[in-house]
């Protein structure tokens, strides 16, 4: 039972450069996250999924989109990067969404130059 | 507009010396306060969850306590391995999917 996983680890993005950050979870999850960590910020959401075929912006959507592939799967698509998208991404899931604890990923480091 | 505080910033502690971090929140209606703790390159790690005033959960060192207005996480006789990042998040009545988190406080326990 590998719970939440994402690729790549690490990656280096020159500014306008595109991709994707994969994710996935095994624990038969509903709802799924996406989350950004930035010194002094704390987490904040990007994105989330309620349920497959459904997601929803967070607090910090812009410059990103998702996709919720399945129920397992939830990507995250940067178009054209830019240096404020420098940090590191956590996913996370959630048996349904509402006050229940979620479990997060070991998280992707992104540097834009 | 929802927020969450923690203090200390950062707390060393010897071996064995108990204290508690605490979390400040202002939230309208709260519907779950969470801990976490988050080793140096990893994701968050799942460790009590709190519903209502009054309430608290246990976890070998770690006890987590809730009033109206704050959350402590009380920690005793710590060892090294307890050395982390403890964050702390809460969920309001009026975003049910979105957790605000505070900025954590680091503890370092020194053998």
């Amino acid at each position: 039972n590998a719970g939440v996983t994402q690729t790549p680890k690490f990656q280096v993005l020159k500014t306008g450069q595109s991709m994707t950050l994969q994710c996935a979870q095994d624990m038969n999850h509903n709802s799924m996250y996406w989350y950004r960590q930035d010194p002094g910020m704390g987490l904040r959401l990007i994105y989330y999924s309620a349920s497959e075929g459904t997601t929803d912006k967070g607090e910090v959507p812009n410059g990103y989109n998702v996709s919720r592939l399945n129920k397992r799967e939830f990507s995250l698509r940067l178009e054209s990067a830019a240096p404020s998208q420098t940090s590191v991404y956590f996913c996370a899931s959630s048996a349904i969404t509402g006050a229940y604890e979620q479990y997060f990923g070991p998280g992707t480091r992104l540097t834009v130059t | 507009e929802d927020q969450v505080t923690q203090s200390p910033e950062a707390l060393r502690l010897q071996e064995g010396e108990s204290s508690s971090l605490n979390c400040s929140y202002t939230v309208s209606g709260l519907r779950g306060l969470f801990w976490y703790r988050q080793d140096p390159g990893k994701g968050p790690e799942f460790l009590f969850t709190l519903y209502s005033a009054g309430e608290e959960k246990e976890k070998e060192r770690l006890k987590a306590t809730l009033t109206k207005k704050e959350s402590f996480l009380h920690i005793t006789a710590p060892k090294p391995e307890d050395s982390a990042t403890y964050l702390c998040a809460v969920q309001g009545a009026g975003a049910t999917n979105k957790l605000i988190f505070g900025t954590g406080t680091l503890l370092a326990v020194q053998p």
